[in-house]
């Protein structure tokens, strides 16, 4: 069952905050994040496992609400290399061969 | 760590020509690889899950007579269109994953850079 992004796009200004979230109508096991740009592929920003739990690498940060089914991840002070689309994928279940299902993606433009 | 390449990056062929698409982790043993469409300004479509030495898993839809799928080693797997069409254009990308945490997480997919085919 895909995820739930939103917004669909973002328009901001550089040194502007963003926040896109990602849900599910059932309990998930873990939610990942990627970044595309135009015509190269997704890279991995981070995973979030646990309930509760928060994230960060520099001014990029998510969480993963108690409940499981709610991600949201937060663009802090954007900088022009954030432009992108954004895109979570979620497992339902650990495995190795468990399957990512991706959202439709949340363009970000950030403009100078 | 954790690099995966695709190769070709670019193909063009005629409509009925097959073409090969390869998949390898350079620095870390896949035991899971996963193939993907992207159509233009459109999410990630999974096609198929690939287990090292196992038959792949075909999502509905995918005709897997057409996308054939090997995974004949822990670093690579291969995609091969079949007879490709016009409408077998698009934007192809594998990722792969350790399922067993080796040297990278354990429940990451990396992705490949992709492959741009087109049928003409």
């Amino acid at each position: 069952q895909q995820p739930v992004q939103s917004p669909q796009a973002v328009i901001l200004r550089e040194g502007e905050d963003a926040v896109i979230n990602c849900s599910s109508s059932k309990a998930l096991y873990s939610v990942h994040w990627y970044r595309q740009k135009h015509g190269e592929a997704p890279v991995f920003l981070m995973i979030l496992l646990k309930g509760g739990e928060q994230k960060g690498h520099e001014k990029i940060s998510a969480s993963f609400n108690e409940k499981k089914q709610q991600s949201s991840l937060y663009l802090t002070a954007s900088q022009l290399s954030y432009s992108g689309t954004y895109f979570c994928g979620t497992e339902r279940a650990q495995g190795g061969s468990e399957k990512l299902v991706f959202g439709k993606g949340t363009k970000l433009t950030v403009n100078p | 760590g954790a690099v995966v390449s695709q190769h070709p990056s670019r193909v063009i062929c005629k409509s009925g020509t097959s073409v090969k698409i390869e998949c390898r982790s350079l620095d870390f043993q896949a035991t899971t690889m996963f193939w993907y469409r992207q159509f233009p300004k459109q999410s990630l479509m999974l096609m198929a899950t690939s287990n090292e030495g196992s038959k792949a898993t075909y999502e509905q839809g995918v005709e897997k007579d057409k996308f054939l799928i090997n995974h004949a080693s822990l670093t690579l797997s291969t995609l091969t269109v079949t007879s490709a069409h016009p409408e077998d254009s698009s934007f192809y990308i594998c990722s792969a994953r350790d399922g067993r945490g080796g040297r990278v997480q354990t429940d990451t997919q990396y992705f490949g850079p992709g492959t741009r085919l087109t049928v003409l």
